[in-house]
């Protein structure tokens, strides 16, 4: 079992809907980061949060620690959003530096 | 001008060739990391390095070698290519405890 996993894997939404990608991590974690991979490849840092909540423009972040859970929101979601979003863990056993991957979740946002 | 860069961007090289991966870096950071990343499979840490004399495995580490020439730089060998070592490569920097930062990915086909 992968100790990172996200839901859905694929997620098809019109313009302008709400979007919530889920995490699941099965150990204990020093921080969640909160990725997003473009189309062309390159890979982009959205959050970085090991309690609560963060907002950035239309983007929200929150975590649950106790349930090993957290949440990528989107509103008003666009088609630039369009990407593949990635959830990764920072383990204390690797020193907090070391991040473990979850598959990820590709977003296709429909004009 | 980008904060992270790969060197090459593509290559196709073919069985038994050795390739080497460049990455330079302008942020300053102690910390730099290489990934591959295979379609349905979450990136996974091939080595790392915490500042110039500290080089470690990472879990798919088999069939690759590091160099860190210096701060900036961290390059990735293959000493002898072979075909199920096609994949995206990823280098990324990190300053500690925080976010990483990713290069542009280096799409890698051995033949």
């Amino acid at each position: 079992k992968n100790e990172v996993e996200q839901s859905p894997q694929n997620l098809t939404a019109q313009e302008g809907e709400f979007i919530t990608i889920n995490c699941s991590y099965s150990v204990g974690i020093s921080a969640l980061h909160w990725l997003q991979q473009h189309p062309g490849g390159g890979i982009v840092s959205l959050f970085m949060l090991s309690s609560g909540k963060k907002k950035h423009g239309r983007l929200i972040a929150t975590i649950n620690i106790q349930e090993k859970h957290s949440s990528l929101h989107i509103t008003a979601s666009h088609p630039r959003d369009s990407a593949v979003y990635i959830c990764a863990v920072s383990l204390p056993r690797f020193g907090n530096e070391k991040l473990t991957f979850g598959t990820g979740t590709r977003l296709t946002i429909i004009p | 001008d980008a904060d992270v860069t790969q060197t090459p961007r593509n290559r196709i090289t073919k069985t038994g060739k050795r390739i080497m991966l460049e990455c330079s870096q302008t942020k300053g950071h102690d910390r730099m990391y290489w990934y591959r990343q295979d379609p349905g499979l979450g990136l996974r840490l091939i080595y790392y390095s915490f500042d110039v004399k500290d080089i470690n495995k990472g879990e798919i580490s088999d069939g690759y070698s590091v160099s860190r020439q210096a701060q900036a730089k961290f390059s990735l060998s293959l000493e002898s290519a072979i075909p199920n070592q096609t994949a995206l490569y990823f280098c990324a920097t990190s300053g500690g405890l925080a976010e990483q930062f990713f290069g542009p990915g280096t799409r890698l086909t051995v033949l």
